[in-house]
């Protein structure tokens, strides 16, 4: 079955750059989301179909997605970042969500 | 503003039945396709149930399919999700979640979530 792995955990200094990736065979031919959950709260889309942003998430939120695999880019990070993120691909066939297992990004 | 209360979780038996209902408002609910998604404690994101628009297409993920049934309601803006036979892994906080807003691939605003305890 499709799987899509993502690290367990990314650590960055404030200011610098956190790239968390989401694989999966042939990715790059999938949308793919990404979400942003802090502790004790509903999971907030923050990047869709592979680098778009929704209203109200800043710039220095961004996605890629090419080959086998999809990355959402975090620059300038902040502490108020710290989080699990997930990427999430939506199979269009059988109309079957999937979403990875999840990175929590730790600001030092 | 786009806006999701899920409602019905609590706690139930090994067996037992629950329905879970999402009241949204905020948008032309007959014009987007729903979800539901769960999290059990510690743990990660999993879709759960796709409904379409108009209710026509549906599907289940395998570890619920037979045991869970997802409605809608387009006259009173809501949606439901029927469970029945619970286990103690379907324990978890369940999410409604409307797609179409951005994406139809993703789940662009989700609800605060109401929480499904199975355990004797």
């Amino acid at each position: 079955s499709y799987v899509l792995p993502q690290p367990p955990s990314v650590s960055v200094a404030p200011g610098k750059t956190a790239r968390i990736t989401c694989g999966g065979n042939n990715i790059g031919s999938k949308n793919v989301q990404w979400y942003q959950q802090k502790p004790g709260q509903a999971p907030v889309l923050v990047v869709y179909d592979d680098r778009d942003r929704p209203s109200g998430i800043p710039e220095r939120f961004s996605g890629s997605n090419s080959g086998n695999t999809a990355t959402l880019t975090i620059s300038r990070v902040e502490a108020g970042d710290e989080a699990d993120y997930y990427c999430q691909v939506w199979d269009t066939t059988d109309h079957r969500g999937l979403f990875g297992g999840g990175t929590k990004l730790t600001v030092l | 503003e786009v806006q999701l209360v899920e409602s019905g979780g609590g706690l139930v038996q090994p067996g037992g039945s629950l329905r879970l209902s999402c009241a949204a408002s905020g948008f032309t609910f007959t014009t987007y396709s729903m979800k539901w998604v769960r999290q059990a404690p510690g743990k990660g994101l999993e879709w759960v149930s796709y409904i379409s628009s108009s209710g026509a297409i549906i599907s289940y993920a395998d570890s619920v399919k037979g045991r869970f049934t997802i409605s809608r309601d387009n006259a009173k803006n809501s949606l439901y999700l029927q469970m029945i036979s619970l286990r103690a892994e379907d324990t978890a906080v369940y999410y409604c979640a409307v797609s179409g807003w951005y994406s139809w691939d993703g789940m662009d605003v989700w609800g605060q979530g109401t929480t499904v305890t199975v355990s004797s």
